[in-house]
């Protein structure tokens, strides 16, 4: 069974910075391509970052661009999300979502996490 | 980046009657070389994470129940519920992964009347 376990998350004042984490179990975390999904509170869901398994290859939203960095190290099967720069609407939970697709990613997602909640506040 | 706009944004149906969410994207996420339309469907419940319903339109996943149907191409699609139950309730989103920025459309609620 797939697992996802994000964690890092919580209040941080505007300005700062932190790092996410997103443990993953069940399948070859090294072949697949994984990705951040993010939630403001009642809001929609919106596109992060995605990273390519092998290549190592990331993408960003026009959001988090030069402020966010994604990466992943597959000996310790995690994927993480360094934040800095962090501004009120970065305010949300965030999710580690697995691509469907072993190898090249199709950039849509099987599997979830429960997601780590961000709070940018004073 | 391709917009996707979501109608209705909530909808009241009654248990076991028809529900239809709608997804129009900016622009075409058909792929002509594969004719395929790269287009996903979610339900969020409340609480939970995104589950993955559909995928290339019409594609149900696996353990989704028959009573979901996706449905259109280019920029038009449709996402049915033929029966809805209880356990329906819940946010239905589309996304497009024709190209990145990957994109939602805004999310459709959807209760019990």
């Amino acid at each position: 069974e797939v697992q996802l376990l994000e964690s890092g998350g919580g209040l941080i004042p505007p300005g700062g910075s932190l790092r996410l984490s997103c443990s993953a179990s069940g399948f070859v975390f090294g072949s697949y391509a994984m990705n951040w999904v993010r939630q403001a509170p009642g809001k929609a869901l919106e596109w992060v970052s995605s990273i390519k398994a092998t290549t190592g290859d990331t993408v960003y939203a026009d959001s988090v661009r030069g402020r966010f960095t994604i990466s992943r190290d597959n000996s310790k099967n995690t994927l993480y999300l360094e934040m800095s720069s962090l501004r009120a609407e970065d305010t949300a939970l965030y999710y580690c979502a697995k691509d469907v697709n072993l190898g090249p990613p199709v950039y849509y997602f099987d599997s979830w996490g429960q997601g780590t909640l961000v709070t940018v506040s004073t | 980046d391709i917009v996707m706009t979501q109608s209705p944004d909530s909808l009241a149906v009654s248990l076991g009657e028809r529900a239809t969410i709608n997804c129009k994207s900016s622009q075409s996420v058909l792929f002509r070389s594969n004719n395929k339309n790269y287009l996903a469907w979610y339900q969020q419940k409340v609480g939970q994470p995104p589950n993955l319903l559909i995928y290339w339109a019409s594609t149900r996943e696996s353990g989704v129940p028959d009573r979901f149907s996706g449905s259109g191409s280019e920029t038009d699609f449709t996402l049915t519920i033929s029966s809805l139950q209880a356990e329906d309730v819940a946010v239905y989103y589309c996304q497009q992964y024709y190209f990145t920025p990957l994109t939602f459309g805004g999310g459709t609620k959807v209760e019990i009347k």
